[in-house]
């Protein structure tokens, strides 16, 4: 099966910070990838899916992008709102695996 | 718009069953796949099962395969998650979620918690 894995697991930065998390796919997930927002006590949120398109709603701080086997997500300008877990998710077939999570919160 | 409410959750002994239903409404039931997701207390998101729009398709992770089943209504509009054999390890928020084309997993339930414990 695929593993899915993300650095960093967790990082701190101040507001209007540009930050990136990376997720890595085992072997080829054909762009089928998928990232997520979990605030705390609340459920998740779909940010991104084929790798870089924004789900409606989102603002357009988060971006996405694929380069082979590896994927960001880059928040271009950090608000409080968005410190989170960010989880990226195989997705197009299964299993739908999920990656290990990376905690943001604020300097 | 679209709304998942999940019920049937609990605490419940090892070994013992339980049946998760997660009611939809605000879109066409019958046109979407659905997932099951579970999160452990304080841990990360982890798949557990997908059906397909008609029913005819179901894909588990390999830590539930051939103790739990995900099925689905389309009179009822709800979907099911009977879970056999239950062991601590499966104590978790349960979401239900429907997919969009790709089986992302764009609108999801509040959770259901359930607990396994003597």
């Amino acid at each position: 099966d695929i593993q899915m894995t993300q650095s960093p697991s967790s990082l701190s930065a101040s507001v209007g910070d540009r930050v990136t998390i990376t997720c890595r796919a085992s072997q080829d997930v054909n762009n089928y990838l998928a990232w997520y927002q979990q605030r705390p006590g609340e459920v998740p949120k779909l940010l991104i899916y084929g790798a870089s398109n924004l789900q409606s709603g989102v603002p357009s701080r988060f971006s996405g992008s694929a380069s082979g086997t590896d994927f960001s997500l880059t928040i271009s300008s950090l608000q409080p709102e968005d410190v989170a877990t960010y989880y990226c998710q195989r997705c197009g077939s299964a299993p739908f695996t999920f990656g290990p999570g990376t905690k943001v919160d604020l300097k | 718009q679209v709304h998942l409410v999940e019920s049937g959750g609990g605490v419940v002994q090892p070994g013992r069953s339980l049946r998760l239903s997660c009611a939809a409404s605000g879109f066409i039931f019958s046109d979407f796949a659905m997932h099951w997701v579970r999160q452990a207390p304080g841990e990360g998101l982890e798949w557990v099962a997908l059906i397909s729009h008609d029913g005819g398709s179901q894909y588990y992770a390999d830590s539930v395969k051939g103790r739990f089943s995900i099925s689905r209504d389309a009179s009822k509009d709800t979907l099911y998650l009977q879970m056999n054999s239950l062991q601590a390890g499966d104590t978790a928020v349960y979401y239900c979620a429907r997919e969009r084309t790709g089986y992302y997993a764009s609108h999801w339930g509040q959770g259901i918690l359930v607990s396994v414990s003597s």
